[in-house]
């Protein structure tokens, strides 16, 4: 199946700092899609972004499919930022649209 | 707009019980998912579904099943809990191939 690489592994930022977080798969994709879980465990949502670019407020997001990559950029971090960031891909082989999770960037925000 | 619903949020089983995980979707989506997360680790898939009356395996099927005779309706079984099954456990639901799946909060389980 396809693998999923998540770097870095943990993070810590001061507050109102920027990062990019990287995402790598092994095969081409027909789903990719980003999450926050939060201190209380919840998966929130954040970009379904199989290919090209969108953005959302401080966060934006870039897949470049063709070279199996995808980036997360938090601008202007904050405290309400800190959590796990998943990225999550769904390949051609197997149907069922199933998901491969990522180990998972932790993130800190500190004052 | 309720999304993805998961029953119980919290359990705890003593090893050689079972239950049943409840999931219900109410955005008509044909696909839906059982995974379950360990501590300090992503996400992986037990079982799926690609429509009523089908389903397949993931990547741990071992101590579960499934069944899924309404859209909407997608339970995870337990049979004879074991410690190994102490988790935290997300239904998830999608449309169809290549499109954005939702989660539920999640049902956090230990087995004592």
């Amino acid at each position: 199946g396809i693998q999923v690489e998540q770097s870095p592994p943990d993070l810590i930022l001061q507050e109102g700092a920027n990062s990019t977080l990287r995402c790598n798969f092994s095969d081409s994709v027909n789903n990719l899609q980003w999450f926050h879980q939060n201190p209380w465990g919840q998966l929130i949502n954040l970009f379904y972004i199989p290919s090209g670019t969108k953005q959302n407020g401080r966060l934006s997001a870039t897949t470049v499919a063709t070279e199996r990559y995808s980036l997360l950029y938090i601008s202007s971090s904050q405290t309400t930022d800190s959590g796990v960031y998943f990225c999550a891909v769904g390949g051609w082989a197997g149907g069922g649209n199933k998901l491969t999770f990522g180990t998972g960037t932790q993130l800190k925000v500190e004052l | 707009n309720a999304g993805v619903t998961q029953t119980p949020k919290f359990r705890i089983l003593k090893i050689g019980q079972s239950m049943t995980l409840q999931c219900t979707q109410d955005m008509n989506h044909n696909y839906m998912y059982w995974y379950r997360q360990d501590p300090g680790m992503g996400l992986k898939l037990i079982y799926y579904s690609v429509g009523a009356g089908i389903t397949d395996k993931g990547e741990v099927p071992n101590g579960y099943n499934v069944s899924r005779s309404t859209t909407e309706d997608f339970p995870l079984r337990l049979e004879l809990a074991a410690p190994s099954q102490t988790s935290v456990y997300f239904c998830a639901s999608s449309n169809r191939v290549g499109t954005e799946a939702f989660f539920g909060q999640g049902t956090r389980l230990t087995v004592v």
